[in-house]
C-alpha cells in the first residue's frame, strides 16, 4: 500500500539556521509529490509540488525540495529559517489515474523556530 | 479569485446527532475532496466528488457520506456521531481534470463531539 512517512515529529531550529525536512514515500510508480504547510488554525498551503522534470524543485517563501529515486525521498529544505516558518509541514502522495483528489499525507513534522 | 470557503467553522455536537458541513470550491473547479485531520491519525482521506459523482473513496464506515452540487459546492454528512469523530474537517478543491494537480484546501471546520 502507498504510504508517506515522515521520520521527525518535531524540529526546532534557531532562526537563520538551514533547515531539512525529511519525507520518504512508498509507491509502485514515479509518484506526484506535495509539501504543504499549516499554521495553527488554518488550512493547508502549498508549498512545492514535484510531477516531472528537473529533480530539485523551488517552492514559495524559500523553500526547495529534490526528489530521489533511488532514495523514495522528497526533503524539503530552506537554507535560512524565518521565526514565520514556524509551523507544520506535511509531505504528501498524490496517486495518478482515473482516481484523482486522493493525497496521500505522512503525519507531519512540527517545525519550532528559536530566537 | 476567492478561495475555499468552508462552514461552520465550528462546531459542537454530541453523541448520536447528525452533522452535516458545506465546502464552496474555488470557482471553475469541478473536484472537492474532503480530509479529516485528527492528532492521533493524521490527515485521512474521506472521498471525492467530481461533477457531482463521487470519484474515489476512503476507508471510513457509511456514517460519513457526501455529495455535490451542480454547482459544485459539497457538503459532508455525519450520521450518530461518535466521540472519534471530533476532528479538523478539511475541504480541498482542484480543477478535477485526469492530470493530478494541486489542491487549495480551505480553513476547515472543527467539530467537536461531547
Amino acid at each position: 500500500a502507498q504510504s508517506v512517512t515522515q521520520p521527525d515529529i518535531h524540529i526546532t531550529v534557531s532562526e537563520g539556521a538551514s533547515l531539512e525536512l525529511r519525507c520518504n514515500y512508498s509507491y509502485g510508480a514515479t509518484p506526484y509529490l506535495f509539501w504543504y504547510v499549516q499554521s495553527p488554525g488554518q488550512g493547508l498551503q502549498l508549498l512545492l509540488k514535484y510531477f516531472s522534470g528537473d529533480t530539485l524543485v523551488q517552492g514559495i517563501k524559500g523553500f526547495e525540495a529534490e526528489f530521489k529515486r533511488s532514495q523514495s525521498s522528497f526533503n524539503l529544505r530552506k537554507p535560512s529559517v524565518h521565526w514565520s516558518d514556524a509551523a507544520e509541514y506535511f509531505c504528501a502522495v498524490a496517486l495518478y489515474g482515473g482516481s484523482q483528489g486522493n493525497l496521500i499525507f505522512g503525519k507531519g513534522t512540527k517545525l519550532s523556530v528559536k530566537p | 479569485k476567492a478561495g475555499v470557503t468552508q462552514t461552520p467553522r465550528y462546531l459542537i455536537k454530541t453523541r448520536g446527532q447528525q452533522v452535516t458541513l458545506s465546502c464552496s470550491p474555488i470557482s471553475g473547479h469541478r473536484s472537492v475532496s474532503w480530509y479529516q485531520q485528527t492528532p492521533g491519525q493524521g490527515l485521512q482521506f474521506l472521498f471525492e466528488y467530481f461533477s457531482e459523482t463521487q470519484r474515489n473513496k476512503g476507508n471510513f464506515p457509511g456514517r460519513f457520506s457526501g455529495r455535490q452540487f451542480s454547482n459544485s459546492r459539497s457538503e459532508m454528512n455525519v450520521s450518530t456521531l461518535e466521540l472519534g469523530d471530533s476532528a479538523l474537517y478539511l475541504c480541498a478543491s482542484s480543477d478535477g481534470t485526469p492530470r493530478v494537480d494541486e489542491q487549495f484546501f480551505g480553513p476547515g471546520t472543527r467539530l467537536t463531539v461531547l
